[in-house]
């Protein structure tokens, strides 16, 4: 079945330290992939987009995302987490003949002290 | 530049009723999508409005509607109200365009609670 995985409800690491959120996908042609992230109440915020060309992604906040065709996967990545980090974070595909972007069920990071 | 905005904020209904939600597009976008966020899901798509005509639906019933007007603004509409409606409700606006260039910004959600 097409779909978007993200295996990890929710995440935990210390400030400082590094993360990364995984993500999956499952269709037939290599999608457009997205990270979001959203904080309580609040809207979605692109983090960074892969449509083509080098396969590791720079977005803001010092997030990175490697797309790997082999594994279907677009994981999100940083160094170095800091408190204002907690939210929610999505991973997305969107496609070149549809409207629609298709999203994963979200990963909650917490950061502790 | 104004984002994309929402009204309202918060909303309270009960079953059976009927409620519309509002959009406004950030500036230079024509292009307008809903999604509905259940709470601790990801967002689903409801459909797509451009030009005034809705040009792709998600699996929702007919009971969800919308309208865009003249101006690229936006309407969602759901009749007799389900408790399962309650929902954040997410509007993005895009400008013409084919991917990359049609990127989807989102707004902050109006929070439907039906009781």
């Amino acid at each position: 079945a097409q779909s978007v995985t993200q295996p990890d409800i929710h995440i935990t690491v210390s400030e400082g330290a590094s993360l990364e959120l995984r993500c999956n996908y499952s269709y037939g042609a290599t999608p457009y992939l997205f990270w979001y992230v959203q904080s309580p109440g609040q809207g979605l915020q692109l983090l960074l987009k892969y449509f083509s060309g080098d396969t590791l992604v720079q977005g803001i906040k010092g997030f990175e995302a490697e797309f790997k065709r082999s594994q279907s996967s677009f994981n999100l990545r940083k160094p170095s987490v800091h408190w204002s980090d907690a939210a929610e974070y999505f991973c997305a595909v969107g496609f070149y003949n549809n409207n629609d972007m298709r999203f994963g069920a979200g990963t909650r990071l917490t950061v502790k002290p | 530049d104004a984002g994309v905005t929402q009204s309202p904020t918060h909303l309270i209904k009960t079953r059976g009723q009927q409620v519309t939600l509002r959009c406004s597009p950030k500036s230079g976008h024509d292009t307008v999508s809903w999604y509905q966020q259940a709470l601790g899901q990801g967002p689903q798509f409801i459909f797509q409005y451009y030009e005034e005509e809705e040009r792709q639906r998600g699996n929702f019933p007919d009971r969800f509607s919308g309208h865009q007007f003249p101006n690229y603004s936006s309407e969602l509409n759901v009749n007799a109200l389900l408790l399962g409606d309650s929902a954040l409700y997410l509007c993005a606006s895009s400008q013409p365009g084919l991917p990359p260039y049609n990127e989807q910004f989102f707004g902050p959600g109006t929070r439907l609670t039906v009781l």
